[in-house]
């Protein structure tokens, strides 16, 4: 049971590049997430996925493109690197049984630096 | 829109002692979950604690508890016996139990506990 993997961990980008960033779960959760963390903003929400095939916005996407085929994978395409997306990058995974709510499992991150 | 509100950048604590990180939030919805995150330096964001808005008995998590008063939508962190492990910044965050936004985290900007031995 690995939880969520990301990866890359590091990645530097030259402006006008495409990448992306992947994401996989081993827990069969339903809902996931991609945030983005910037100094002094907290994490803020770019894309999330509540199942398979369904994908919706978060606070920050444009620039980014996200698609869930399944239920263990959730990457997030960056279209054309700018340097204002220079930022951490996590992505995260929940479930919710009978009415509670566990809490996120987040990955360990990937920092990601447009030049 | 949802709002969650951390008013103390920094705090300090000695070790030992106790300290209360403050957040707020802003929401017209009834049913919602609360939680407080860590990130130590590596990075890594990890629950510490979570509380469900319908249950009035505050959650408790060993040395972690909060004080969450509905009314006022305040969902405070206490840490008591502070260790040097601690040390990393904390995250209030708050999601709603509705269906078209479940998924959805909203977090506070952060709150970066400083332990002194």
């Amino acid at each position: 049971n690995a939880g969520v993997t990301q990866t890359p961990k590091f990645q530097v980008l030259k402006t006008g590049q495409s990448m992306t960033l992947q994401c996989a779960q081993d827990m069969n959760h339903e809902y996931m997430s991609w945030y983005r963390q910037d100094p002094g903003m907290g994490l803020r929400l770019i894309h999330y996925s509540v199942g398979a095939g369904i994908t919706d916005q978060g606070e920050v996407p444009n620039g980014y493109n996200v698609s869930r085929s399944t239920t263990e994978d959730f990457p997030l395409r960056l279209l054309s690197a700018a340097p204002s997306q220079t930022s951490v990058y996590f992505c995260a995974s929940s479930y919710s049984r009978g009415g509670s709510d566990y809490g996120y499992t987040f990955g360990s991150g990937t920092r990601l630096t447009v030049v | 829109a949802q709002t969650v509100t951390q008013s103390q950048p920094e705090m300090s604590v000695q070790e030992a002692e106790t300290v209360t990180l403050s957040c707020t939030y802003d929401t017209s919805e009834s049913d919602y979950y609360l939680f407080w995150y860590k990130q130590p330096p590596s990075r890594q964001m990890i629950l510490v604690i979570r509380q469900e808005a319908y249950k009035q008995q505050n959650a408790t998590e060993n040395r972690f508890s909060v004080n969450f008063q509905k009314a006022a939508k305040s969902f405070s962190l206490k840490i008591s016996d502070s260790q040097l492990g601690d040390a990393a910044m904390y995250f209030c965050a708050y999601r709603l139990d509705r269906g078209s936004t479940l998924g959805r985290l909203y977090f506070g900007r952060g709150t970066q506990l400083t332990v002194w031995p």
